[in-house]
């Protein structure tokens, strides 16, 4: 059981390259999100999925594009890679309920440079 | 919207005293979570305490505690008997309760462990 996995751990592009995350659970979970980590500005949600074929925006969307194809992954796509998306990436995954609370698990994190 | 905020960029504490890390929160919500994670130098995010906001007993685990004021919508984290291991960025985060998981996080305080 490896947990919530993210390729890669660091990358870095030129302005206007595209790359895409990936990240994959093997936790059967339906539930996943992608976060940002900006210095002072804690984790902000780029875009979830709440099951295989469904995604849908968080705060910060713009630049980024997922799918959910599966209920093991869910990559993350920069189409147009600009300086501003610097950042450091997780992904998390929990099960999904109207009720009680279930812990995230988080992905190691990627760190990515666009230069 | 919910936002959550943490006043406190940076604290320290000795070895084996006690600290307490503030957060603050705005919802229009009766019912909620609240999680305490940490993400030690690794990057790797840890829950360390979670709050159910209808429980009006405080959670505990092991050192860790938490001082929940629903009316003043504050909840601050103690850490008894610091460890050096507790070295680490502390981030408090909101959960809406009812079938959706989106964490909303504060920007972090770095604590220090003072030999």
């Amino acid at each position: 059981n490896a947990g919530v996995t993210q390729t890669p751990k660091f990358q870095v592009l030129k302005t206007g390259q595209s790359m895409t995350l990936q990240c994959a659970q093997d936790m059967n979970h339906e539930y996943m999100s992608w976060y940002r980590q900006d210095p002072g500005m804690g984790l902000r949600l780029i875009h979830y999925s709440v099951g295989a074929g469904i995604t849908d925006q968080g705060e910060v969307p713009n630049g980024y594009n997922v799918s959910r194809s599966t209920t093991e992954d869910f990559p993350l796509r920069l189409l147009s890679a600009a300086p501003s998306q610097t950042s450091v990436y997780f992904c998390a995954s929990t099960t999904f309920g109207t009720s009680g609370v279930n812990e995230q698990f988080f992905g190691p994190g990627t760190r990515l440079t666009v230069l | 919207a919910q936002t959550v905020t943490q006043s406190q960029p940076e604290m320290s504490v000795q070895e084996a005293e006690t600290v307490t890390l503030s957060c603050t929160y705005d919802t229009s919500e009766s019912d909620y979570y609240l999680f305490w994670y940490k993400q030690p130098p690794s990057r790797q995010m840890i829950l360390v305490i979670r709050q159910e906001a209808y429980k009006q007993q405080n959670a505990t685990e092991n050192r860790f505690s938490v001082n929940f004021q629903k009316a003043a919508k504050s909840f601050s984290l103690k850490i008894s008997d610091s460890q050096l291991g507790d070295a680490a960025m502390y981030f408090c985060a909101y959960r809406t309760y009812f079938g959706n998981e989106k964490l909303t996080f504060g920007t972090g305080t770095r604590l220090t462990i003072i030999p």
